[in-house]
């Protein structure tokens, strides 16, 4: 069975940066891309960018291109969104998701205030 | 980049109703188009892709059609259930989601 888990709710001052981690079982995400995908409070779903775990290449949408950076450690299965410079904008639930979006992560809660 | 227009925004059915769901394309996506259903407080599950494919456990109510820039998910007769929120995702250029649909019993 695949699963993917995230790391837990972070809280995040303005200007700071959080680390987020989505452990993949069942599956080596060496065989897919593993994306990430926002929620602000009671909007709908927003693509951030998908990362290929087996060469490391990335794609951003635009609006978070300065945003966030995709990573990835296939020794462990994880793959990892970094969120710079926080604003209260980027107050959300963070999911990941494997390749055709087939399996996703729990979703975790980034709350960013000071 | 593409936009998806997802329509309506909010749709209120009976039990037993066929309840039809609309995402429109800025351009041609030539059939790569997924629905999900995303449940309050769940993580979205995939419930068709490629226009018409029904993803494996997704019961066979749930259908979707569609070409070009217009496609539709229709749930033939809604169930209790099926209370939630839908999204459509193309994938034709990147990836960019319609911008939901809740939909609720009356």
């Amino acid at each position: 069975e695949v699963q993917l888990q995230q790391s837990g709710a972070e809280l995040g001052k303005p200007g700071t940066s959080v680390k987020l981690s989505c452990k993949v079982s069942g599956y080596n995400i060496r065989n897919t891309y593993m994306h990430w995908v926002n929620q602000r409070p009671g909007k709908g779903l927003e693509w951030i960018g998908r990362i290929d775990p087996a060469n490391g290449n990335t794609i951003y949408a635009e609006k978070f291109k300065s945003k966030a950076t995709l990573t990835a450690d296939t020794s462990s299965n994880t793959a990892y969104m970094q969120l710079s410079q926080l604003k209260s904008d980027d107050t959300a639930i963070y999911f990941c998701a494997t390749g055709y979006f087939d399996y996703w992560g729990q979703g975790v809660m980034v709350t960013v205030s000071s | 980049d593409i936009q998806m227009t997802q329509s309506p925004s909010f749709l209120s059915a009976s039990v037993g109703d066929r309840v039809t769901i609309n995402c429109k394309a800025s351009q041609n996506i030539n059939k790569y188009l997924d629905w999900y259903q995303q449940k309050h407080g769940e993580a979205p599950k995939l419930l068709i892709y490629n226009t018409n494919n029904l993803q494996t456990g997704i019961p066979s109510r749930f259908s979707g059609s569609g070409s070009g820039t217009d496609y539709t998910l229709t749930i033939s007769s809604l169930q209790p259930e099926d209370v939630a929120t839908y999204f459509c995702l193309q994938h034709s250029s990147r990836w960019t989601f319609g911008g939901g649909t809740k939909l609720e019993l009356k």
